[in-house]
């Protein structure tokens, strides 16, 4: 099994939509959690940090189940130029060793 | 303020070839880290460097695959001799501390060994 699995996707949705991205992880040991996101052939950047209580950032909000081992991205209103690939990223607490899903595609259309 | 630098963005070599990959972190950061990426494995780390001290290298592939970092400012990633299946996008991030802090990435560079 894989650490950090997501769906691959894509997800493609209308301009305004609401959307909504799964990610499991298996080490329960598992402390941090964030998103990055990576526009095509572009190096990934952090969209947001996952906290416990869940969190939101504008039109992002992230959410963390840790008896699931699971968390979520919603996406309210996609734009355009919210399409991208969206990692889900997991540190298991051994010092500094980020692991990465594979990524969800994202593509938003008119 | 300048982020990560890499260097090549893209690199075409052939089967057997020594391949060298650079990066300058962000200054200040104290954690280097070097990532491969490829459509069938995603990211993946291969190694990381804390005050330019390799820390964890269960990542790096095979002994073909090498990585320094002799200052602060500076990380080579060597591949000798390179092999197709070597053929990926090598990322380098820099973070201010280790567990919470953002990675910030480089570019990357687009390997392609023939």
């Amino acid at each position: 099994r894989k650490e950090v699995e997501q769906d691959p996707g894509p997800f493609n949705v209308p301009e305004g939509a609401t959307v909504a991205f799964n990610c499991t992880y298996s080490n329960s040991a598992s402390q941090s959690f964030f998103w990055y996101r990576q526009d095509c052939r572009k190096e990934p950047k952090l969209l947001m940090s996952v906290y416990s209580s869940g969190n939101e950032d504008g039109r992002f909000t992230a959410q963390l189940n840790r008896a699931s081992q699971y968390i979520s991205l919603l996406i309210r209103d996609s734009k355009l130029s919210d399409s991208a690939t969206y990692l889900c990223v997991v540190n298991t607490g051994t010092a500094s060793k980020l692991t990465f899903g594979t990524g969800t595609r994202l593509q938003v259309t008119l | 303020d300048a982020g990560v630098i890499q260097s090549p963005r893209h690199e075409v070599t052939e089967m057997g070839q020594e391949v060298t990959l650079r990066c300058k972190p962000i200054s200040g950061h104290d954690y280097l880290f070097w990532y491969r990426q490829t459509m069938m494995r995603g990211l993946e780390l291969l190694i990381y460097f804390n005050n330019n001290v390799p820390i964890d290298d269960s990542g790096m592939p095979e002994d073909r695959f090498s990585a320094k970092m002799p200052n602060a400012s500076f990380s080579t990633l060597k591949i000798q001799p390179s092999e197709p299946r070597d053929s990926a996008v090598y990322f380098c991030a820099s973070s201010l501390d280790g567990r919470r802090a953002t990675q910030y990435f480089g570019p990357g560079t687009r390997l392609t060994v023939l």
